[in-house]
Parts: structure tokens; sequence; C-alpha cells
């Protein structure tokens, strides 16, 4: 079946080390993003990519960084400089640059930093 | 001000209730409109997708549109405890870098059986 598989779906970190969040799709899709949710606050845009070899930051980039060496993969990297990374990360993909809206999440990673 | 305002609830209601949701915006640029349902440690799922004003149906869902006021609605008739979720809007427009989604906060719906 086609999807998004996101791993691990828990993570902890201590303060201080880097992580890396993998995300993988098997859709075809050309675009892929990461969006950080915390309670309340709706999600908030990390990072994308509409193309291989290509990527843009989001609203919230900072303390973050991204690879899209595959156009099946785009890891996320949440660095000792983010300063509160404690949050559930949603990585989702569309089916192409310009096809508003319909975006399709994988089921998320819990980042908790102890 | 956020750019999209959502009530978080929790919103209670009876099992075949009607349960009405909605979200205000401030940015007039936005064309396109959806809702999320999010079930608990899941990612979302796109449920309703409108483009500009009026309304659309799908099943027991219902999502309204009306851009000079700035509101959007999602109506769920004959609710169902499998309802029980988290409701998500989401909007965006032509010129959004990326096709980036502006999301609102979210409102936690429960349903009872």
């Amino acid at each position: 079946d086609g999807g998004i598989t996101q791993s691990p779906k828990y993570l902890f970190r201590k303060e201080g080390q880097n992580v890396t969040l993998s995300c993988e799709q098997n859709l075809n899709h050309d675009a892929m993003y990461w969006y950080r949710q915390d309670p309340g606050q709706g999600l908030r845009l990390i990072y994308y990519s509409q193309i291989v070899n290509d990527f843009q930051k989001g609203d919230i980039a900072e303390g973050y960084s991204v690879s899209r060496e595959k156009k099946e993969s785009f890891p996320l990297t949440v660095t000792s400089a983010q300063k509160n990374p404690t949050a559930f990360y949603l990585c989702a993909t569309i089916r192409v640059p310009g096809a508003t809206g319909e975006l399709f999440f994988g089921e998320g990673s819990r980042l908790t930093v102890l | 001000q956020k750019e999209v305002e959502q009530d978080p609830g929790p919103l209670s209601v009876p099992e075949g209730a009607i349960v009405s949701l909605n979200c205000t915006y401030s940015n007039s640029a936005f064309q396109y409109f959806m809702w999320y349902r999010q079930y608990s440690r899941k990612g979302p799922e796109l449920l309703m997708y409108t483009y500009s004003s009026g309304n659309k149906e799908d099943g027991r869902f219902t999502a309204q549109v009306d851009k000079s006021s700035k509101y959007i609605s999602l109506f769920i008739r004959d609710s169902q405890p499998s309802d029980s979720a988290t409701y998500l809007c989401a909007m965006t427009n032509l010129k959004a870098a990326g096709n980036k989604l502006t999301f609102g906060g979210g409102t936690r719906v429960l349903v009872k059986p």
C-alpha cells in the first residue's frame, strides 16, 4: 500500500543531542513537508521540498535541518540549537506543487527532550 | 493575533447530535479552505476541501465558507462516537510559497454514546 512512513514514533533525547527523524514515502509525490504540532497551536511549517536536492525554510526553521537526496526521503534533524524541541513532528506530501491543500500526512514522531 | 482562530474545545455532544465547528481568519487572500480530522496520536487526514465561498456536502459532513465574514464552518450530522477527534481548519492561496497551509489550533470533539 502507498503511504508515508515516519520513524521512530517515539523518541527521547537528552539536551544537547542532535536527533534525526525519518520520513519515507512511496506515493511518488513530488513535494514533501515537515510540520511541528504543539498543543493548541496548530501545525507550523518547518521546511519543505518541492524537488530533489532543493528545499526551503518554513516559518520555524531555526534549529532544524533537512536534506532531499532522493524523491522518497526527507529526513529532519533536530539540532541542539532548537531551544524547545519537545513536540509532535509530522511529515506530509502533496502530489504536485501547485495542487493546493490536499496534504497527505504520516503518523507522526513524538520527540521528548529530557 | 493569530492568522486563523479556532476554539480549542473540548466540544462534547451526545451521539446523533449535530456538531458545529468554525474558524475565523484575518487574511482576505485565502482562497482554499480545508478541514482535517486528527485522531489521537495520528496524523491529520483531509476531510473536506472548498474553494472560495459557498457550501459543500459530503455524506454527513457539510462545509461552509463565508469569505465576506472571513468565517468557515463544518457541520457533522448524526454524529457517531467514531467522530470523536480533533478537527483542524486550514487555508491557503495560490501565491503561498510551497503551497503552505495556515492551520487553526484545532477543536477537540467528543461524541458520547
